[in-house]
């Protein structure tokens, strides 16, 4: 069974207190990792999609990384409006399901 | 252009009720996810559709539990004889394909269904 763990479920950080957010993920077989924002009472925003060991990504403050047993979200000099649930999910390669599986988030808050 | 749309927003039911939620995928986008979103759970995947198929039910909690595409953009998720249990926010998404590169799912803002 396809699992993701997230970690730490919530982290509050300063304004400009860089960190990262970690995902572990054990499926069958990966065909993508991808990384998503919620923000309270809307849907994911999609971030990322990483689809190999040692692939990174970057947009802005946030840089993701990927390994064979993991996936960071690395946070530079963050501000308030960054603060929400970062999610990381899974597409598996086996299976005829297209879903993704999804981790349970880490809720971040920026104090400034 | 226009993401992905839901409605209801919201929607409140007496237990019993059936319920109909409908999701308006991107244009173009030829596969179509829903999700569900309990308090304190990650989301967890349902059905997906590639065109107007379903290939696998199997994500479905219950047979009180459907969904259907037609003409390969709108779907309708059914459930019936709604439980407490069956309260949460349920959400749907759409890629460009359902293989390769393409499958990111865009989200929609989802409808929060309360069971009383």
């Amino acid at each position: 069974e396809d699992q993701v763990t997230q970690s730490p479920e919530a982290l509050r950080l300063q304004e400009g207190e860089s960190s990262s957010l970690n995902c572990s993920y054990t499926v069958s077989g990966l065909r993508g990792l991808f990384w998503y924002r919620q923000d309270p009472g809307k849907g994911p925003e999609f971030l990322f999609t990483l689809y190999s060991a040692g692939e990174e990504k970057e947009k802005e403050r946030l840089k993701a990384t990927l390994t064979k047993k993991e996936s960071f979200l690395h946070i530079t000099a963050p501000k308030p409006e960054d603060s929400a649930t970062y999610l990381c999910a899974v597409l598996a390669s086996g299976g005829g399901a297209d879903g993704l599986t999804f981790g349970k988030g880490t809720h971040l808050i920026i104090q400034p | 252009g226009a993401g992905v749309s839901q409605s209801p927003s919201n929607k409140v039911t007496e237990k019993g009720k059936d319920v109909e939620l409908r999701c308006d995928p991107i244009s173009g986008h030829t596969a179509l996810y829903w999700y569900r979103q309990s308090l304190g759970q990650g989301l967890e995947f349902l059905i997906y559709f590639q065109g107007n198929s379903a290939p696998d039910k199997s994500g479905l909690p219950s047979d009180r539990f459907s969904a259907e595409r037609t003409g390969g953009s709108v779907s309708t998720l059914t459930i019936q004889r709604t439980q407490q249990e069956d309260s949460a926010v349920y959400l749907c998404a759409s890629s460009l394909t359902s293989g390769g590169a393409g499958y990111e799912q865009y989200f929609g803002p989802g409808t929060r269904l309360t069971v009383t």
